[in-house]
């Protein structure tokens, strides 16, 4: 069964540090991984998507790797402003490729503080 | 803008009511998928749709059900709610696949 783990689970930085954050998954046999970012009390906010064929993605100042051997992605924030500060989940998509469902983690919750 | 739209951001019910959430997606996804979010325990998949009038069930099923009569349209039933029940409930589509998945704004539900 595909467990998909975030560490750390919170993480406080000052404004303009570059941070990364890690998500590992047990079962190497994924069809994508997706990065979401939720604020308080809101839905989710996909943010990257990342096919399993591909090694990475980026989006402004995001980046998102994959890498399937190692059962490892880690989302890349440069320069980091107070607005990132929110939940940040990954999540796999595992099992048929037509019904798969995504597997969640528990997120990293991050505080960019001014 | 595509969306994926549930009907309520807030709801409050009595225990032992029926409890509809509704999800309406506008950009044709197959797979429609209802998910209920509480501290600690994560994201959990309650039920999920591959075509209309197709149903599985995921992780968490007891106590709900759920229907698809349309394909842009999912609705999650809570048949007799209880105060277990109270969560955060998100709504995701996706096509099949590979696509990603477009969640919803999500709805808090609140049993007493």
């Amino acid at each position: 069964k595909q467990e998909v783990t975030q560490i750390p689970a919170a993480l406080s930085v000052p404004e303009g540090e570059n941070l990364v954050l890690n998500c590992s998954f047990t079962d190497s046999a994924i069809y994508n991984l997706q990065w979401f970012r939720q604020d308080p009390g809101k839905g989710l906010t996909s943010l990257l998507l990342i096919q399993s064929s591909q090694r990475e993605q980026t989006s402004g100042r995001l980046n998102a790797s994959l890498d399937k051997s190692s059962g490892r992605s880690t989302l890349y924030i440069a320069a980091s402003q107070p607005g990132d500060s929110a939940t940040y989940l990954c999540a796999a998509l595992g099992g048929s490729s037509n019904t798969g469902k995504l597997i969640f983690g528990q997120g990293t919750t991050l505080q960019v503080k001014p | 803008d595509v969306k994926v739209t549930q009907s309520s951001r807030y709801l409050v019910k009595r225990t032992g009511e029926k409890v509809f959430l509704e999800c309406v997606q506008d950009m044709d996804h197959e797979n429609m998928f209802w998910y209920r979010q509480d501290p600690g325990l994560g994201l959990r998949l309650i039920y999920f749709s591959y075509d209309v009038k197709m149903k599985e069930k995921g992780d968490i099923p007891e106590g709900y059900s759920v229907s698809r009569e349309k394909k842009e349209r999912f609705s999650l039933i809570l048949e007799s709610a209880s105060t277990n029940q109270t969560s955060m409930y998100l709504c995701a589509s996706s096509f099949p696949g590979w696509g990603g998945y477009t969640f919803g704004s999500g709805t808090r539900l609140t049993v007493v």
